[in-house]
């Protein structure tokens, strides 16, 4: 089954503990993006990959850190979290070939409480 | 900046009854929209998509929507919700880099 997988679906942690939230997706696809959803505010992407060792910050980019290996692997790195970054997080993938994506498909979603 | 808006943060419909929720996007040359549906505790589905050519689009579901370049709207619409088309709805715009900037989502609520 294509689908883009997220890893772990809910975190506690405390500040400054750092982590890691997995993202791996099975469809080959070239783009990677991370986006934190907030009420009110919609979804916001914080960081995006056009292909592997290609990354460039989104709109809120700050306290994170990604990395891309590998073409199915897009992990999120919180170096030293703190409670402003609780949130839910969402990856997603795309096929792009240098053109407009036509769609964008997501994981499940992360739960991120920060104490 | 270019953006999007969703003008209801809440809506309440009965059941069988008719839906409209509007989206608004800003200045821009075609724009390519979409409609994203998040279900509780699950992750986003694409409901629809415009890019180009006819104004009114067909989705998923029974949905569809309409881009109205004269009103910068791109409402979304279905003749008769069920009950399990409560969830939160969210309008995308593409940009460039292929970002999806989204508005802000409409929680729809479905009472019998």
């Amino acid at each position: 089954e294509a689908q883009v997988t997220q890893n772990p679906r809910y975190l506690i942690t405390v500040t400054g503990k750092k982590l890691t939230v997995t993202c791996s997706q099975n469809m080959n696809h070239e783009y990677m993006s991370w986006y934190r959803q907030d009420p009110g505010l919609g979804l916001r992407q914080i960081y995006y990959s056009m292909n592997v060792e290609v990354t460039d910050k989104g709109d809120v980019p700050e306290g994170y850190k990604v990395s891309r290996k590998e073409k199915r692997n897009f992990p999120l790195i919180l170096e030293s979290p703190s409670p402003n970054q609780t949130s839910l997080y969402f990856c997603a993938s795309g096929r792009d070939r240098g053109n407009v994506m036509n769609e964008q498909f997501f994981g499940p979603g992360t739960r991120l409480t920060v104490l | 900046a270019q953006s999007v808006t969703q003008p209801d943060i809440h809506i309440t419909v009965s059941e069988g009854a008719s839906l409209e929720l509007r989206c608004n996007y800003s200045y821009g040359a075609t724009p390519y929209l979409f409609w994203y549906v998040q279900s509780p505790g699950q992750g986003l589905q694409l409901l629809l998509k415009y890019f180009s050519g006819d104004t009114l689009v067909q989705g998923i579901k029974g949905f569809e929507a309409e881009f109205k370049r004269s009103q910068s709207s791109f409402n979304l619409r279905k003749p008769s919700v069920h009950w399990s088309d409560a969830a939160e709805y969210f309008c995308a715009r593409l940009e460039y880099g292929n970002k999806l900037v989204f508005g802000a989502g409409t929680i729809l609520r479905v009472k019998s």
